[in-house]
């Protein structure tokens, strides 16, 4: 069973710029969350997809997007990036049931805004 | 309002037991008691899950008291892989939605 991964593993971007992070999930699972770490913070929920639709949003802004595609990966894009937007980005992934609050998560894009 | 408030940092030696408190004053009827642990550059991992009284799996303890304002993650005999941060996590059970996390506890094991 393949667990989640992530692409890719580091980045560097420059404010204003376009990024888009992308996710795999694990074998089996419908959903994906996307999260945004920074530095000794915990994680903050940004979005969710299920069945390629978004289902549920953090308080973020409209320039962090997502995509879900049929075989249930993921991509997050951010537009007009900002010094703020440098953080751990994770992915995590979860069956679509009604039990239970495990989520799998990915290693995470460390993403850097120069 | 935080849901949850733990320690920022704890301190223990190969071999002991590490007890972690989580103080969650507002917990609603329907809200389960999640702990995650996470390594540094890794994503978090769930460690255990409950309601009430005492939970036992291969890696930890979760005890509860009966009015659940409170949580205690007891992990026997750490080792120095055991340093990391833990998460103590307050929501409603459904795996489908959104993880609140707060700032965590930093574990170090020390030799």
């Amino acid at each position: 069973e393949t667990g989640v991964t992530q692409s890719p593993t580091h980045l560097i971007k420059t404010r204003g710029q376009q990024v888009t992070l992308r996710c795999s999930s694990q074998s089996g699972h419908n959903t994906v969350s996307w999260y945004q770490q920074a530095l000794g913070q915990g994680p903050q929920f940004i979005f969710q997809y299920y069945r390629e639709e978004e289902n549920g949003r953090g308080n973020f802004p409209p320039r962090f997007s997502g995509l879900q595609f049929p075989n249930y990966s993921s991509e997050l894009n951010v537009n007009a990036l900002e010094l703020d937007d440098s953080a751990l980005y994770l992915c995590a992934s979860s069956p679509r049931t009604s039990g239970g609050n495990e989520q799998f998560f990915g290693p995470g894009t460390r993403l850097t805004v120069l | 309002l935080a849901k949850t408030t733990q320690p920022i940092s704890m301190d223990s030696y190969e071999g002991q037991e590490v007890n972690i408190t989580c103080s969650h004053n507002n917990i609603a009827t329907n809200d389960y008691i999640t702990w995650y642990q996470q390594f540094p550059s890794q994503g978090p991992r769930f460690i255990i899950q409950g309601y009430k009284t005492k939970v036992t799996n291969e890696v930890a303890s979760l005890f509860i008291p009966a009015d659940r304002k409170s949580s205690t993650l007891s992990l026997p005999r750490v080792s120095l892989s055991d340093t990391a941060v833990y998460y103590c996590l307050v929501d409603p059970m459904d795996s489908s939605y959104k993880l609140i996390f707060g700032s965590g506890t930093r574990l170090l094991v020390r030799p």
